[in-house]
């Protein structure tokens, strides 16, 4: 069974400082894709980046970054100097395939992140 | 702008009363995906279409039931609605037929209040 384990439930940030959210994950599956979402006080799960279990490269899109390691079975996210915009709530998920019809996706708990003025 | 579509926004029924909530989507995706979220939890997938393949997770209880008239609509349905179903419903498409490029896109979601 698939399983996505989000350790912090909330984190508390001032403006401009750097936080990091973890993510562990576990499956048996050797390819994968790993995926991270935002979900602001809206309610819209907005895609944020996926990553598949071949490629270990870490990733950098403007403020944020993405930390894969395999061989701990993690996928840790990196907001650099937060601002109040990113305040939501942060899910990690891993995908499975459904054959050729789609895919599941297992989220995680989510972490609450608030960044203060 | 391609997007998710779903409508109400909140939807207020009462106990047992049957509600149906709408999802669009402007993607042409082939999968269309109905999520359930409880308040502070992590979404959970209740069913999804290939197309007009009907696909019902497991767990799903019989009480939620979803139609799918063409590509581009797809509806939730729940038949007797308790204070347990209130929540977060979520749709999402994905384009399907390979694994490597299955990305699900979210709609702003349905809130469901049940009294």
């Amino acid at each position: 069974a698939q399983k996505v384990t989000q350790a912090q439930t909330e984190i508390s940030v001032v403006e401009k400082e750097d936080v990091t959210l973890d993510c562990v994950y576990e499956t048996r599956d050797t390819t994968y894709y790993l995926f991270w979402y935002k979900q602001p006080p809206s309610g819209e799960l907005v895609f944020l980046i996926r990553r598949n279990s071949f490629d270990e490269q870490n990733e950098i899109s403007g403020r944020y970054s993405w930390n894969f390691q395999k061989s701990t079975s993690s996928f840790n996210f990196t907001i650099t100097a937060s601002q109040v915009v990113d305040s939501a709530v942060y899910f990690c998920a891993l995908s499975e395939a459904l054959g050729t019809s789609g895919s599941r996706l297992t989220f995680g708990e989510g972490t609450q992140l608030t960044v203060n003025p | 702008d391609a997007m998710v579509i779903q409508n109400p926004r909140y939807q207020v029924t009462q106990f047992g009363k049957p509600v149906t909530l709408s999802c669009s989507q402007t993607l042409n995706h082939n999968v269309m995906y109905w999520y359930q979220q409880k308040s502070s939890q992590a979404p959970k997938l209740l069913f999804h279409y290939y197309d007009k393949d009907f696909n019902n997770e497991a767990d799903t209880p019989d009480n939620f039931q979803s139609r799918r008239p063409n590509t581009s609509f797809c509806f939730l349905d729940i038949r007797s609605p308790g204070l347990g179903d209130a929540a977060m419903y979520l749709c999402a498409t994905s384009l399907g037929g390979s694994f490597n490029t299955d990305t699900q896109y979210f709609g702003p979601g349905t809130r469901l209040t049940v009294l």
